[in-house]
């Protein structure tokens, strides 16, 4: 089944920790984002990428960083810049270049925890 | 000025009553704009996409109003399934990021 995988889906982080978030996606789409929601609130975008080697700084890049090397796979990594990490990491990838009217795609997300 | 706009509510309806949901977007020359429902601490889904003739998807309607740049969502016949966040989302530009707006909140009570 084609779809976009995030793991892992709970991740807890030390204080002064980097971690890192993967996602990885068999839909052989170009375009891929990261957001970040916290409870009750909507989602704000960290980064996105819309091709190979390429990416563009979201709303909120401040303290994260990502690669893209591949086309299936978009890491982001929470620097132990970001203060306030705590929130729901929601990953998406959407068909794009000529096919401008399509949607994105969500991984099931993953929980990230100061411990 | 935000580039989408919503109503967070929460509205709060009967089983059986129809609801709209409106939201606004600032950018005219936006290309493509959907509606995505999201449960609680779930991944948001692809709930219809809104084409500007309107479309509809069982007991729900998507309509687009260009000149006054709004879309809208229309459930009829609510059921208690249909409880979760609902989010509007517009493609400003061919290429690129898309943008939520915060999302509307939806309860159905028996």
């Amino acid at each position: 089944d084609g779809g976009i995988t995030q793991s892992p889906k709970y991740l807890f982080r030390k204080e002064g920790q980097n971690v890192t978030l993967s996602c990885e996606q068999n839909l052989n789409h170009d375009a891929m984002y990261w957001y970040r929601q916290d409870p009750g609130q909507g989602l704000r975008l960290i980064y996105y990428s819309q091709i190979v080697n390429d990416f563009q700084k979201g709303d909120i890049a401040e303290g994260y960083s990502v690669s893209r090397e591949k086309k299936e796979s978009f890491p982001l990594t929470v620097t132990s810049a970001q203060k306030n990490p705590t929130a729901f990491y929601l990953c998406a990838s959407r068909r794009d270049r000529a096919f401008s009217n399509q949607p994105q795609h969500f991984g099931d997300g993953t929980r990230l925890s100061i411990l | 000025r935000k580039e989408v706009e919503q109503d967070p509510g929460p509205f709060n309806v009967p089983e059986g009553a129809t609801v709209a949901f409106n939201c606004t977007y600032s950018n005219s020359a936006s290309q493509s704009f959907f509606w995505y429902r999201q449960d609680c601490r779930k991944e948001p889904k692809l709930l219809m996409s809104v084409y500007s003739s309107g479309n509809e998807d069982g007991r729900f309607t998507a309509q687009l109003n260009r000149a006054s740049q709004y879309i809208s969502l229309l459930i009829r016949d609510s059921k208690l399934s249909d409880s979760a966040t609902y989010l509007c989302v517009v493609n400003p530009r061919t290429l690129g990021r898309l943008y939520f707006g915060r999302g509307t909140q939806l309860t159905v009570w028996p």
